[in-house]
């Protein structure tokens, strides 16, 4: 069964920084490219950052370019956000997500989310 | 990296078919045939129903499916049921190792 478990969200300060983690299971994470999707409260999704299966295929939206850091370590199937500089607008239930093969953007596995709450 | 257009609403009768549509341009939608669709029902994670403009997943059943054309892509529901009432997202590769999602539609069955 694929799981994908996401954790390290929080309240955090303007300005500060925060990161995400994603453990996988039930596939075989180097073969992947993974992503991280967020949803406001009572918002749409909006894609943030996707990285293929060897690193070296990587995108970010505009809204976080120059802010967040993706990285994954396959040797433990695992999948990170490291989030500086934050703002409110970054608030948001953050998703991890696998692709089918490729990087394409079909996002097949959805893990449950971390909520990242950004206030003074 | 604007969001794709789609209706804000949709509703239907069950039995009956909807059409949802999602607009983007020449650098996205019209661009690629990586067009997939979510759905999502309150408080749960979205789910894959279409991938790759008109493929559908295993377990997806066939009374969903997509299709394309110039920068407007298409999630046609078919024989609508109860079950079928959440939101429902498309997204576009974007070039560049970029993806963009769709503003997304609430399907409510009357």
């Amino acid at each position: 069964e694929v799981q994908l478990v996401e954790s390290g969200g929080g309240l955090v300060q303007p300005g500060r920084s925060l990161r995400l983690s994603c453990v996988t299971s039930g596939f075989t994470f180097d073969d992947y490219a993974m992503h991280w999707v967020r949803q406001a409260p009572g918002k749409g999704l909006e894609w943030v950052s996707g990285i293929s299966w060897n690193s070296i295929s990587i995108g970010y939206s505009d809204s976080v370019k120059g802010r967040f850091s993706i990285s994954r370590d396959n040797a433990k199937n695992s999948l990170y956000l490291q989030m500086n500089s934050l703002r409110v607008e970054d608030t948001a239930l953050y998703y991890c997500t696998k692709d089918l093969p490729g990087m394409k953007g079909n996002f097949d596995y959805w893990g449950q989310g971390t909520l990242v709450t950004v206030s003074s | 990296q604007s969001a794709l257009t789609q209706p804000p609403s949709a509703s239907g009768s069950p039995g009956q078919s909807v059409t949802i549509s999602c607009t983007g341009t020449s650098s996205d939608v019209g661009g690629y045939d990586y067009v997939s669709w979510y759905q999502q029902h309150p408080g749960k994670a979205p789910k894959l129903l279409i991938y790759d403009v008109s493929r559908r997943p295993s377990g997806v059943p066939n009374r969903f499916s997509g299709s394309k054309s110039g920068n407007t892509a298409s999630l046609t529901v078919s024989g609508l049921q109860a079950e079928d009432e959440a939101d429902y997202y498309c997204n576009s590769h974007a070039g560049s190792n970029s993806f963009v999602f769709g503003t997304g539609t609430k399907l409510t069955v009357l």
